[in-house]
């Protein structure tokens, strides 16, 4: 099976950057992906990382380690509509098909 | 493009009752899953669809849940007969065809269950 550990709350001030890390341990893995879920949504996708490095979106980056299954999500100039749950997700294929677990989420609270 | 459409957003029942839970997915999307987001256990996958066919159902917690794709715009979740255990926001998404995940999967606006 899959499993992935991220912290469960963060708290970090408005117009600061904030780090949300995610370790994973799964076999067939293939990718890991960051979604954003507020108070009563649905997630929402926001940065896939298949290879090594850093990719960026805006005011928020994701960086995968596959050789330290590690990987985080970076978010800058933190806005108040920020505050949120926020996921990461392996994507492993087995069987030729790709599947999405989901991590417990990081819910983050910016503060003026 | 409308989304992933759910239906009902909201759902109560009493406990035996049968619970049907339905999804139009994004059109052209080939991948299609069933979610279930809950405090305790977070969001856990029930199974999934690739081109209608049933993939993989290992997440189904027991054989009250069911569900099926009989066409590549609809998609039904079943639970028969209903528990309170059973209570949770029920996520269904889909995904853009191709190897590549870049796009990630596209979530319904989930169905919310309460069953009393």
């Amino acid at each position: 099976g899959q499993s992935l550990e991220q912290p469960s709350e963060v708290t970090a001030v408005e117009g600061a950057i904030v780090q949300i890390n995610c370790t994973y341990q799964t076999s067939g893995f293939y990718g890991l992906s960051w979604y954003q879920q507020h108070d009563g949504g649905a997630p929402t996708f926001l940065s896939y990382n298949a290879l090594d490095g850093l990719e960026e979106t805006g005011r928020f980056s994701s960086f995968l380690s596959r050789s330290d299954s590690y990987g985080y999500l970076l978010l800058q100039e933190l806005q108040m509509k920020d505050s949120a749950s926020y996921f990461c997700a392996v994507t492993v294929v087995k069987g030729g098909y790709q599947k999405v677990t989901f991590g417990t989420g990081t819910k983050l609270q910016v503060i003026p | 493009d409308a989304g992933v459409i759910q239906s009902p957003r909201h759902e109560v029942t009493e406990m035996g009752q049968e619970v049907t839970l339905r999804c139009k997915p994004i059109s052209g999307h080939d991948y299609l899953f069933w979610y279930r987001q809950t405090m305790m256990r977070g969001l856990e996958l029930l199974i999934y669809f690739n081109n209608n066919v049933p993939i993989d159902d290992s997440g189904m917690p027991e054989d009250r849940f069911s569900a099926k794709m009989p066409n590549a715009s609809f998609s039904t979740l079943k639970i028969q007969p209903s528990e309170p255990r059973d209570s949770a926001v029920y996520f269904c998404a889909s995904r853009t065809p191709g190897r590549s995940s870049n796009y990630g999967y596209t979530f319904g606006s989930g169905t919310r269950l309460t069953v009393v």
